[in-house]
């Protein structure tokens, strides 16, 4: 299975933007980019995925690199809420929703 | 409508003993995932249930076994208990989707097991 490289953790104020970067150099072609989150206490919930564009929903933006090496979890607008661990993990269309979860990143948000 | 449930909360057992825990998917899901995540460190993938039978599983020994009932719902069970298999117990839904490339999973809050 092809790994995702993040950071341990990364600090924000609130209201800033938060850009999480995530390395994948050995992404295949069906391979997509998921984010997922998990708040403390709590199961991990879904954030975004992509295949090869830019995606955004409500919860944040995710812009992919055109060689698909590496993307970046925009937050636009980080609250104290927004305070959680972020994995990025790939998962091939074959996987039938099958995560490999990495450390993550730690977010931590000061007001 | 109620999302992924998850029985009990915690769970205090000893080693050598055996543990069942329980799933309830969100409505509508077929699909149920578990996984396995320690202290400090990312969830790890058991197995899966489709079709109330097991479809992928990770790199797990045979004393983790699961089930999957007609309705959908499902059980991991740990047998043996060692001290290692302390830790919060993840169960995740999905529906699969014919010819969908994609299948987003809805964790539950996890049942955190603790052996002595």
């Amino acid at each position: 299975d092809a790994k995702t490289t993040q950071p341990n953790s990364m600090e924000s104020n609130e209201e800033e933007p938060v850009h999480l970067p995530c390395n994948h150099s050995t992404i295949s072609g069906t391979d997509y980019i998921h984010w997922y989150r998990q708040l403390p206490s709590q199961g991990p919930e879904y954030v975004i995925h992509g295949l090869t564009s830019n995606v955004n929903n409500r919860m944040a933006s995710l812009a992919i690199a055109e060689d698909r090496k590496s993307s970046t979890l925009i937050l636009h607008r980080a609250t104290l809420r927004d305070a959680a661990v972020y994995y990025c993990i790939l998962g091939s269309t074959d996987s039938w929703g099958k995560l490999q979860f990495g450390a993550g990143t730690q977010v931590v948000v000061t007001p | 409508d109620a999302g992924v449930t998850q029985s009990p909360t915690h769970l205090i057992k000893t080693r050598g003993q055996q543990v069942t825990l329980r799933c309830s998917p969100k409505s509508g899901h077929d699909t149920v995932s578990w996984y396995q995540q320690a202290l400090g460190q990312g969830p790890q993938f058991i197995f899966q249930y489709y079709e109330e039978e097991e479809r992928q599983r990770g790199n797990f020994p045979d004393r983790f076994s699961g089930h999957q009932f007609p309705n959908y719902s499902s059980e991991l069970n740990v047998n043996a208990l060692l001290l290692g298999d302390s830790a919060l117990y993840l169960c995740a839904s999905s529906l699969d989707l014919l010819g969908q490339p994609y299948n987003e999973q809805f964790f539950g809050p996890g049942t955190r097991l603790t052996v002595l």
